[in-house]
């Protein structure tokens, strides 16, 4: 079962920035925040990790709170190709696997 | 120059047959996996293989057999199939088996008749 909530789906303007939150309350102190997306009819994609700090690459940014237990994905100018279901989970990855809920269904209006 | 490759995209069987999909991975990764997808979009994963080695094999029906001839491959062999393994499967790579990046092969749609 998944150990993340994330809200069913969210819309967003195009060339705005999109903020997607995930609740993780259980996460354990040597898990990471992962998050993925998932364009129709393709595999998951790497978005951005994070363990405490704030991280930052080409695609987003990954705000975590100070006590864990929840974070945000930010894309700082949405495009309407960012409109995917996006997954937030904290699984331990590696070899364990990762395990995804429902996720957020991000609609990118034009 | 397709990171993970699946074979074939699409599959559509009658039940009680026997299949295989095929992964490859070109990145040089050390472990793989297999996860399904079903139809309320769950993503599970199934088995983990770290150099040809399997590490995992989550609550699978035992007619689903992964086999990896080499570390750039791992293929998943299922056995009288039924209609709940309808599904799609993912394979994906990372290179260790630490906490890494994961990446994902474009599925197979399996359809299980």
């Amino acid at each position: 079962d998944a150990k993340t909530t994330q809200p069913p789906s969210m819309d967003c303007a195009e060339g705005r920035a999109a903020n997607l939150p995930c609740n993780h309350s259980t996460i354990s102190g040597n898990e990471y925040v992962y998050w993925y997306r998932q364009i129709h009819s393709q595999g998951p994609q790497y978005i951005i990790h994070g363990l405490k700090n704030n991280e930052t690459n080409e695609m987003a940014s990954l705000i975590i709170t100070e006590d864990r237990k929840s974070s945000t994905l930010i894309l700082p100018h949405a495009t309407l190709r960012d409109t995917a279901v996006y997954y937030c989970t904290n699984s331990g990855g590696g070899a364990d696997g990762l395990t995804f809920g429902k996720g957020t269904h991000l609609i990118i209006q034009p | 120059d397709t990171a993970v490759s699946q074979t074939p995209k699409y599959l559509v069987t009658q039940m009680g047959n026997d299949k295989s999909i095929k992964c490859e991975q070109n990145l040089g990764h050390d472990t793989m996996y297999w996860y399904k997808q079903d139809s309320k979009k769950f993503l599970k994963i199934m088995f983990s293989y770290n150099n040809k080695e399997l590490i995992i094999n989550e609550t699978v029906p035992n007619r689903f057999s992964p086999k990896s001839p080499d570390k750039a491959h791992l293929n998943l062999h299922i056995n009288s199939l039924e209609l709940g393994d309808s599904a799609v499967y993912f394979c994906a790579s990372s290179r260790t088996r630490r906490q890494e990046t994961q990446y994902f092969g474009p599925g197979t749609r399996l359809l299980v008749l």
